[in-house]
């Protein structure tokens, strides 16, 4: 079976563009969720997504956006890029997204760099 | 403030060694805690613990959780080159879907 699957695997953007970042979640997952992961730091809680409906959102501005089809894959949008959003962006599966343990497993991420 | 803290930040041992990762956390709506490994770029699934007391064991890796001390431990046994990586322990909360919520984690380096 295909694991989390993301694209692109690298991108360079510059300040003030805007950025869709894709995630493809593990057959029969339907939760998704989107994390930052500057370096030296562990991931960073962005958005997660069950049945298309956000289910949260960790602290990070407006400009961060995203949302999830019906196929269960999903898109990361940032808009107006700045300097500090330069990071590796992983996306994470799981089989449920409600109240219940769940393991999440990640895709190989996308490095984004912004000059 | 939700809180997860690694320690030690990095280590280094010769192979064969056996090292203990710690995890502490301070977070309102506990629900379980994760390891993860991560070589390059996916970190990669070890173990959730959602109990006090019982141990999790895979191969020369084994993990425990205190929840009234609020910490957990990862041992590494007879470790080896291939086990060099960072290991990040994660706190899932209790809301109204699963937020993980990770430590710096630790930089582990086995030298031959």
């Amino acid at each position: 079976d295909a694991g989390v699957t993301q694209s692109p695997t690298h991108l360079i953007k510059t300040r003030g563009q805007h950025v869709t970042l894709r995630c493809s979640p593990i057959s029969g997952h339907k939760s998704v969720s989107w994390y930052q992961q500057v370096l030296g730091q562990g991931p960073q809680f962005i958005f997660q997504y069950y049945e298309k409906e956000e289910r949260g959102r960790g602290n990070f501005p407006d400009r961060f956006s995203a949302r999830q089809f019906p196929n269960y894959s999903s898109e990361l949008n940032v808009n107006a890029l700045l300097l500090g959003d330069s990071a590796l962006y992983l996306c994470a599966s799981s089989r449920s997204g409600t109240s219940s343990y769940n393991e999440q497993f990640f895709g190989p991420g996308t490095r984004l760099t912004v000059l | 403030e939700d809180k997860v803290v690694q320690s030690p930040l990095s280590l280094v041992v010769h192979e064969g060694d056996t090292v203990t990762l710690n995890c502490s956390y301070e977070v309102t709506n506990f629900r379980s805690l994760l390891w993860y490994k991560q070589e390059k770029k996916a970190p990669t699934f070890l173990f959730m613990l959602t109990s006090s007391g019982i141990e999790k064991k895979s191969g020369r890796l084994s993990s425990i959780l205190d929840k009234k001390e609020l910490f957990s431990i990862l041992n590494i046994t007879a470790t080896q080159t291939g086990d060099s990586a960072v290991y990040l322990c994660a706190v899932d909360l209790f809301l109204t879907g699963n937020q993980f919520y990770f430590g710096t984690g630790t930089s582990l380096t086995v030298i031959p």
